[in-house]
Order: C-alpha cells, then sequence, then structure tokens
C-alpha cells in the first residue's frame, strides 16, 4: 500500500536463529501496529507503537520485540525463532487511535 | 471472553440478497468500530468506520452500531460474488491505544 512498505515480504528461517521485520512509513503516522495472522485466528495484535521509543505490548507478545528509533520506522525482532512463530506479519499505521487503520503488504515468514 | 467475537462462518448468500455479518465487543467503553474486508492473500482494506450508535451507510454497505448492547453489524445489500471475502471487525479499546480484530467471518456469495 501507498505509504507503508513491510520488508523482507517472505523469509524462510531456521529455529532458533534471530529475525527482524521492518515496517516502513512515509506517512508521518504516530501509530503503528504489528500484527500476526493464522488460520481460525484472525489478526492479532503483537506489539504497538504511540510515537517514538513509546511502546506497549498486545495480545500476543511472548517471543518478540519491537523498537522505534524514528516516527518512519517500527521493527519486529523474533530473537530465537520458532516454528510456531510460522505466520503472515501485516504492519499498520494511523495517524490517530480511533481513524482506520491501514496495511502494509505483509510479511510471511517460515520457521522451519 | 475474547474482546470481540465474530461468527467464523463460512456464511453463505444467495447472489442479489442481504449478508448480514454481526460482532459483538466487551469493552464498554470503546468509542470506535471498523469493517475491513481481505481477499485470500491480500491485506485487509477497510470498508466502514462508525462511532456513534445508529446506521451508517455507503453504498451497498451500512454499518450499525449499539453501544447498550455492545454489538456492531454490516449489511450488503444486492450481494455480489467480488463481495466474497473474510469480513473483520475491529474495535479501538479506548482505555489504551490497542485496536483488537475479532477472528473473522467468511462469506461467500453463491452465484
Amino acid at each position: 500500500d501507498a505509504g507503508i512498505t513491510q520488508s523482507p515480504r517472505h523469509k524462510v528461517t531456521e529455529t532458533g536463529t534471530p529475525v527482524t521485520l521492518r515496517c516502513h512509513q512515509t506517512e508521518n503516522h504516530r501509530y503503528m501496529y504489528w500484527y500476526r495472522q493464522d488460520p481460525g485466528h484472525g489478526l492479532r495484535l503483537i506489539h504497538y507503537s504511540y510515537g517514538v521509543k513509546d511502546t506497549d505490548k498486545g495480545e500476543v507478545s511472548d517471543g518478540y520485540s519491537v523498537s522505534r528509533s524514528k516516527t518512519e520506522d517500527f521493527l519486529l525482532t523474533l530473537e530465537s525463532a520458532t516454528s510456531s512463530q510460522t505466520s503472515v506479519y501485516f504492519c499498520a499505521i494511523t495517524w490517530d487511535k480511533n481513524s482506520p487503520l491501514h496495511f502494509g503488504n505483509g510479511t510471511r515468514l517460515t520457521v522451519t | 471472553q475474547k474482546e470481540v467475537e465474530q461468527n467464523s462462518g463460512p456464511l453463505s448468500v444467495p447472489e442479489g440478497a442481504i449478508a448480514s455479518l454481526n460482532c459483538t465487543y466487551s469493552d464498554r467503553v470503546s468509542q470506535s468500530f471498523f469493517w475491513y474486508r481481505q481477499y485470500s492473500g491480500k491485506s485487509p482494506e477497510l470498508i466502514m468506520s462508525i462511532y456513534s450508535n445508529g446506521d451508517k451507510e455507503d453504498g451497498r454497505f451500512t454499518a450499525q452500531l449499539n453501544k447498550a448492547s455492545q454489538y456492531v453489524s454490516l449489511l450488503i445489500r444486492d450481494s455480489q460474488p467480488s463481495d466474497s471475502a473474510t469480513y473483520l471487525c475491529a474495535v479501538n479499546l479506548n482505555r489504551d491505544d490497542k485496536i483488537i480484530f475479532g477472528k473473522g467471518t467468511r462469506l461467500h456469495i453463491l452465484p
């Protein structure tokens, strides 16, 4: 989607390795969110950010960490990837928490 | 109790009929409600947002909000095969900045 880019789009990694997913926005939006999507579970919130260096946990934060050192970038790190973290990861942004989210194209992560 | 609940479906509706999708939420102080549509392999895209009790119409889509009963619904009139998708309900939890989604309802429009 215009204004929000996720990288990489696809990644295959081995159990136990660290993985970092990047979300980059050009909209100067304050709020950024990381979700994972799995069959039967819908979109589940992992972590979110409400400003530079301001982050908080979501519904399924165990095994994940995030960082936001600049307005435009929100990084999601899997410190030691596990097979249960195989999923599609979506980043979303919004300028106000009561406004709709705009989603990136997603990252498909496979942990073998 | 999950904070946002939807019937996962699939919901099958004949072409041209009205499709009715429902969502309930647990946080009574929630203020913002959203419906997204997601095609297989794609990102969610916004259909409608609603903030006040009552109905909000946009083309063939009508969102309905009842805060007293804590539910929000989406009606799709004159359903088309292109409406076949998963519909996601999202709620902003007013106590913090979280936006929580239901599991989504798969809608199948029968030609």
